[in-house]
């Protein structure tokens, strides 16, 4: 049972590339969320689905979007990297109260 | 709003006790409980719901004040494996969707 899982573990963009982060959880839970961690910061909602075909915003989503065609798969795409998101990306699924975390995507824009 | 944590970081001698507090300025639904270690994703520990309940979770337990809109959470004769980040989750309502205080670092030495 790998749980969720994120790639790619770690990134450098250059400032006006875009990219996305993968995630896929096989645990079938309708609930799928993105945080960013800046460092020595807390978690930061940045967009999350209650179900497939279904997503909104959290509390930062400029810059991102999201997709959620399938239960099991919610990438977070960044148009246009600036400095700013420079940040680790958390994926996490839930199904009741406990959330499970992917390892995290370290990504670096310069 | 993101609730508040105090203190922001502790330390403490194997063995001793710690106490991290978590408040709001708005009415709490549920407060959930993570520990991070240093590069790795969150850790679920417990869930509490309106109504005042006390949870435990090996050595580690928590209480939710419904009229203060805070919770505490208690760790007791702290080991070694206790050291980490601990970040509050607050829920408004029934649904999912948390958010996170800024985290208490806690170290623990021998």
């Amino acid at each position: 049972n790998a749980g969720v899982t994120q790639t790619p573990k770690f990134r450098i963009l250059k400032i006006g590339q875009s990219m996305t982060l993968q995630c896929t959880q096989d645990m079938n839970h309708n609930y799928m969320y993105w945080y960013r961690q800046d460092p020595g910061m807390g978690l930061k909602l940045i967009y999350y689905s209650v179900g497939a075909g279904i997503t909104d915003k959290g509390e930062v989503p400029n810059g991102y979007n999201v997709s959620r065609s399938t239960t099991e798969d919610f990438p977070l795409r960044l148009e246009l990297a600036a400095p700013s998101q420079t940040s680790v990306y958390f994926c996490a699924s839930s199904y009741g109260a406990e959330a499970f975390f992917g390892q995290g995507t370290r990504l670096t824009v310069v | 709003q993101q609730p508040v944590q105090s203190p922001q970081a502790v330390i403490l001698r194997e063995g001793e006790d710690a106490v991290i507090n978590c408040s709001s300025s708005k009415a709490l639904y549920s407060v959930h409980w993570y520990r991070q270690k240093h590069g790795e994703a969150p850790v679920f520990l417990m869930i509490l719901l309106k109504g005042g309940e006390q949870k435990g979770h090996e050595k580690i337990s928590a209480s939710f004040n419904e009229k203060k809109q805070q919770s505490s959470l208690y760790l007791t004769a702290s080991q070694l494996s206790y050291s980490g980040t601990y970040f509050c989750g607050t829920g408004y309502n029934a649904g999912n969707m948390l958010t996170f205080g800024g985290g208490t670092r806690l170290m623990v030495k021998p």
